[in-house]
C-alpha cells in the first residue's frame, strides 16, 4: 500500500501570496498524481492530473510539479476563492486509488 | 453537459444494507471507468471502489472488500454501490466520479454532489 503524506496540515497566507503545498509518497511512483480543491459543502474539483497538467478551465496560477516521491502544488498569487482544502491523489496497482489527508489553506 | 447524480443515501442500522445509485449523463458512459469516494463528517477523502467501463473489472479498498459491491448498467447510464454489513465507520458522504477524459484512470474529472449515509442505531 502506498501512503500519501501532505504538508503542512494547515497553511495560513494572505491574498496575493504564493502557496506551496507538498505531497510525499511512501515509495517512488509513476507521475499518476492528481490534485483536487474542495470547498465546504462541495464536491472536489480536479485541478492537476499526471503531476503537472492543468485540468480544463483551471487558471494558470495553479501549477503542479514533482516526481519520484515528492510532488508540489503551487498557487502563484492567491485569490480569495482559492482558500479551501487541497488533496493529492494517486492511482496505483491498475485501479487502486489513495488520497492524502489534505492541506487546509486558510486566510491569514 | 456532464452530470453525475447520486441517490439512495439515508439512515441505516449497523449490520444493515443500502444501495446507492449514480445516474450519469452528458458523456458516453460505457467508455469511462467510474469510482466511489467517501468522506466522513469533517474528514478527508477516502476511495471506496472503482469499475471499468465495461464492468468487467472491479476494485475495492480493503476496508469495504467483501461487504460492498460496485456494478453498472451501461444501457441505463447508471452506477450502483451495494453496501452490506454496514458499520458506524461507514458513515460518510458518498460521491461518485467519472474517470478523467484527459488522464484516464489517473484522476476523476466530474463528481456528483454526494449522498449521505448514516449508520446508527
Amino acid at each position: 500500500e502506498i501512503v500519501l503524506t501532505q504538508s503542512p496540515a494547515t497553511l495560513s497566507l494572505s491574498p496575493g501570496e504564493r502557496a506551496t503545498l507538498s505531497c510525499r509518497t511512501s515509495q517512488s511512483v509513476s507521475s499518476y498524481l492528481a490534485w483536487y480543491q474542495q470547498k465546504p459543502g462541495q464536491a472536489p474539483r480536479l485541478l492537476i492530473y499526471d503531476a503537472f497538467n492543468r485540468a480544463t478551465g483551471i487558471p494558470a496560477r495553479f501549477s503542479g510539479s514533482g516526481s519520484g516521491t515528492d510532488f508540489t502544488l503551487t498557487i502563484r498569487s492567491l485569490e480569495p476563492e482559492d482558500f479551501a482544502v487541497y488533496y493529492c491523489q494517486l492511482r496505483y496497482n491498475w485501479l487502486s486509488i489513495t488520497f492524502g489527508q489534505g492541506t487546509r489553506l486558510e486566510i491569514k | 453537459e456532464v452530470q453525475v447524480v447520486e441517490s439512495g443515501g439515508g439512515l441505516v442500522q449497523p449490520g444493515g444494507s443500502l444501495r446507492l445509485s449514480c445516474a450519469a449523463s452528458g458523456f458516453t458512459f460505457s467508455s469511462f471507468s467510474m469510482s466511489w469516494v467517501r468522506q466522513a463528517p469533517g474528514k478527508g477523502l477516502e476511495w471506496v471502489s472503482s469499475i471499468t467501463g465495461s464492468g468487467g473489472n472491479t476494485y475495492y479498498a480493503d476496508y469495504v472488500k467483501g461487504r460492498f459491491t460496485v456494478s453498472r448498467d451501461n444501457s441505463k447510464n447508471t452506477l450502483w454501490l451495494q453496501m452490506n454489513s454496514l458499520r458506524a465507520e461507514d458513515t460518510a458522504v458518498y460521491f461518485c466520479g467519472k474517470a478523467s477524459a484527459a488522464a484516464g484512470l489517473n484522476a476523476i474529472d466530474y463528481w456528483g454532489q454526494g449522498t449521505l449515509v448514516t449508520v446508527s442505531s
